[in-house]
């Protein structure tokens, strides 16, 4: 059975300090691990990785691989108040399968 | 607008009673997929479509039934509802057949099964 993990599942930080968010993965035929946004609505997505060591950077925001451990890190700098979202990580198989983490809650305060 | 969209938005029924909530998108996507959302349990995947007439089950396909006659809609049935089925669910598609490329979701339905 495919397996996501994410940790931690919740995070309160105060504006301007940098989080990283961890995800793990077992999948079977893995292809791809994505990250999403979500806030009070559907999931916005932010990053797919398909390779080990490539940083895939949009903003503030970055989020790195690593298949040999089977894990991904997303990290914001600078936090703002309009980053508090659960942050969802997924693993996607080659054939069409994707299984999602819990989630981690992300709160920060002005 | 590129869109996913979904009917009913809410939805509140009773045990037994089929409903079907349905999924069309105008992007030409070939790849769909319904989730389903609980508190504590993320997303999880129901079913999903690599094409016209191609659908597998994802992690808990269990109660649901789903169809893809044509490319832009993906419909999800519950024959039998039960209130273990109340959640928010979501359908989403992707532009490439492989569902590890960007996939837009439509803006969920809130059902709830008494």
């Amino acid at each position: 059975e495919d397996k996501v993990v994410q940790s931690p599942l919740s995070l309160v930080v105060h504006e301007g300090d940098t989080v990283t968010l961890n995800c793990s993965y077992e999948v079977t035929n893995f292809r791809s691990l994505l990250w999403y946004k979500q806030e009070k609505k559907a999931p916005t997505f932010l990053f797919m990785l398909t390779s080990s060591g490539i940083e895939k950077k949009s903003g503030r925001l970055s989020s790195i691989l690593d298949k040999k451990e089977l894990f991904s890190i997303l990290n914001i700098t600078a936090t703002q108040t309009g980053d508090s979202a659960v942050y969802l990580c997924a693993g996607g198989t080659s054939y069409g399968k994707l299984t999602f983490g819990q989630g981690t809650i992300l709160t920060v305060h002005p | 607008e590129a869109q996913v969209t979904q009917n009913p938005r809410y939805l509140i029924t009773v045990t037994g009673k089929k409903l079907t909530v349905t999924c069309s998108q105008n992007m030409n996507h070939e790849y769909m997929s319904w989730y389903r959302q609980d508190p504590g349990l993320g997303l999880r995947q129901i079913y999903y479509s690599m094409n016209v007439e191609v659908t597998d089950k994802g992690d808990v396909p269990e109660g649901y039934k789903v169809s893809r006659k044509e490319k832009r809609n993906f419909p999800l049935i519950l024959e039998s509802p039960s209130p273990n089925q109340t959640s928010l669910y979501f359908c989403a598609s992707s532009s490439n057949r492989f569902s590890s490329y960007e996939q837009y979701f439509g803006p969920g339905t809130r059902l709830t099964v008494t």
